[in-house]
């Protein structure tokens, strides 16, 4: 079992919906989570930290996280064709390094 | 220029050579630390600096590889006699301090033929 999990899509959308991505991860102990955004030939770049249960909100996006569940998600609201990309989960179980899932590829369609 | 600055951007090596990677962290961040990327994969840790001191380097892949940060700021990623399964982007990211937010450089695509 891979330490952190995604479904690598592709998750095609509509231009202005909601499009969910959902993580899961493995080690109990882990106290800090990341999205990061990936486009093509580009490095990732961050877009949302969230440390404690519940939710983050920072404009379009929401993180959500549920630590009982090993669980964190990012809802993109009104989806523009420029968040197609591939979006990265990331865990940083240990305080030094981060773990990433292999990417959900995210297409919006206009 | 206060983002994370890697060079070359691009490299191509012939099997069994040597490279070197070069990373400028953003500055006053104290924690630095280098992933490896293959196509279609999420990137994966390779070593980790907090200031000059290698405190992690777990995920090295081969004792041909090798990292040093000799003044805490500006690192260098090395690979000896280079093969076909190091080709992959080496991306190179910093933090003010360890389990904060990690910034990432644009990458070093590496292509060993």
């Amino acid at each position: 079992q891979k330490e952190v999990e995604q479904n690598s899509g592709p998750l095609s959308v509509p231009e202005g919906a909601i499009a969910s991505l959902n993580c899961t991860y493995s080690d109990r102990g882990s106290q800090s989570f990341f999205w990061y955004r990936q486009y093509s030939g580009k490095s990732p770049e961050l877009i949302m930290s969230i440390y404690s249960n519940g939710d983050k909100e920072d404009g379009r996006f929401t993180a959500q996280l549920n630590k009982a569940s090993q669980y964190v998600s990012l809802l993109i609201r009104d989806s523009q064709p420029s968040d197609s990309a591939t979006y990265l989960c990331a865990v940083d179980p240990y305080g030094n390094k981060l773990v990433f899932g292999a990417g959900t590829i995210l297409r919006v369609k206009s | 220029g206060a983002g994370v600055s890697q060079s070359p951007r691009y490299k191509v090596a012939k099997r069994g050579q040597d490279v070197a990677l070069r990373c400028d962290p953003i500055s006053g961040h104290v924690s630095l630390f280098w992933y490896q990327q293959a196509l279609g994969q999420g990137p994966e840790f390779l070593t980790y600096f907090q200031n000059e001191a290698q405190l992690d380097k777990s995920g090295l892949p081969s004792d041909r590889f090798f990292a040093e940060r000799p003044e805490g700021s500006v690192s260098t990623l090395k690979i000896q006699r280079t093969q076909q399964e190091d080709s992959a982007v080496y991306l190179c990211a910093s933090s003010e301090l360890s389990n904060q937010p990690q910034h990432f450089g644009d990458g070093t695509r590496l292509s060993i033929l």
